[in-house]
Order: C-alpha cells, then structure tokens, then sequence
C-alpha cells in the first residue's frame, strides 16, 4: 500500500502570494494533521481534521487554513505568504481522531518563499 | 505551553560508540513519542512510551520514560552509519504532538 503522499515536493513562491499545498492519506486513515517544520527546528503542529472536520488547531495564524475532502485528502492553504513561512510542510496521517494513534508522516512539501 | 527540550542538538560519532541523547520538559506528558528522520523524508515514528519508568527495547535502542513522565531518553548502543538522522521526541498533550528541536546524529566510518 502506498504511505501517505504529498503535492508538490519543491514551490518557490513570492511574498504576499497564496500557495495551496495537498496531501493524501493511508487508505483507510480518515485523520489528517499539518505541521510546519522549519530548517533547525521539529515539526510544529498547525491543524487535525478528521472525519472532514477541524479537530485542533496549533498555534498559527488565520492565514493558515486547511479543509478536508470526501475522501479524506486535505489541502493546507497559506494566503499572503511571509518569508518566515519558508519551511518544510509536513502532512500526516492516521486512523482514528485520538492523538494517540500512531501518525505517519509524508515526505514534505519544501516551501521556499522569496 | 509544553516545551520538550532536546539534548545535544548535534551528535558525530565514530561506528561502534555508544550515545545518549536526552528529552527534557517541565510537563507532565500522557505519552511521548520518539521518531527517526532522514533528509528528504518525514519522520519515522521509532517507539511510544506511556508508563512512568517504562523501558523500552528496539534492537540496539533502549528508550526509556522518566518516572514523573517528564522526560526521557534514547540510548544507541554500537551505533552504525545507518542510525544517521535527526531523532525527534514528541510528546502529547492537549490532544497535539508537541516536538523537540531533535538531535542530529552523524555516525562515521
């Protein structure tokens, strides 16, 4: 079976720009969640939908939003993007909503903005 | 906010040492978590710990949770250049993952 996958792998963008990113969850896992990791640090949370509902919500601006579909992928939405959000976005999945459920992540969207 | 903080930041070895990196926070964690991650790739979860003072074995890894269920550490025994990555721990609390900064580890020939 195939793990979870993630569109694209590379985007460069340009400030104040929108950028869309998708994800593709284990057959079977209705969970998604979406973390940002930038270069030096671990992954920080950003949102949990499950069951196409938002489950959790890190810390993170109303710039960032994210919904999921009938089929459970999921696409991460950043508006007016800032050079700080240059990071690797990190999508993961699960079977059930607990965050107990062993997660399993996709290799990334590497995000540069410039 | 919970914030686990991670020890060294960079680890460079020769084959066959033993090492220890540790995971340190001033919460209480209901789990937590230890994941391997190579460049390229998202992390690899490696193991869960739940239970104060639980030990747990992965082949040449031990893992352990302290008793309070603040912190916890991963010992790598006869390390190879296979075990090169950045090693994460994440623990849960308020139905998130928080993550450490991680530890890269650079094992030599």
């Amino acid at each position: 079976d195939a793990g979870v996958t993630q569109s694209p792998t590379h985007l460069i963008k340009t400030r104040g720009q929108h950028v869309t990113l998708r994800c593709s969850p284990i057959s079977g896992h209705k969970s998604v969640s979406w973390y940002q990791q930038v270069l030096g640090q671990g992954p920080q949370f950003i949102f949990q939908y499950y069951e196409k509902e938002e489950r959790g919500r890190g810390n993170f601006p109303d710039r960032f939003s994210a919904r999921q579909f009938p089929n459970y992928s999921s696409e991460l939405n950043v508006n007016a993007l800032l050079l700080g959000d240059s990071a690797l976005y990190l999508c993961a999945s699960s079977l059930g909503r607990g965050i107990q459920e062993t997660q399993y992540f996709g290799p990334g969207t590497r995000l540069l903005v410039l | 906010t919970q914030l686990l903080e991670q020890s060294p930041q960079f680890l460079s070895i020769q084959e066959g040492e033993n090492l220890t990196v540790y995971c340190n926070s001033s919460s209480v964690f209901s789990s937590l978590q230890w994941y391997r991650q190579e460049p390229g790739e998202g992390p690899v979860l490696l193991v869960t710990v739940v239970t104060g003072g639980e030990v747990k074995k992965l082949k040449r890894l031990t893992f352990q949770f302290g008793d309070a269920r603040k912190d916890s550490s991963l010992h790598i025994t006869a390390a190879q250049p296979g075990d090169t990555g950045l090693y994460l721990c994440a623990g849960e609390g308020g139905n998130k993952l928080v993550f450490g900064a991680g530890t890269i580890l650079r094992v030599k020939s």
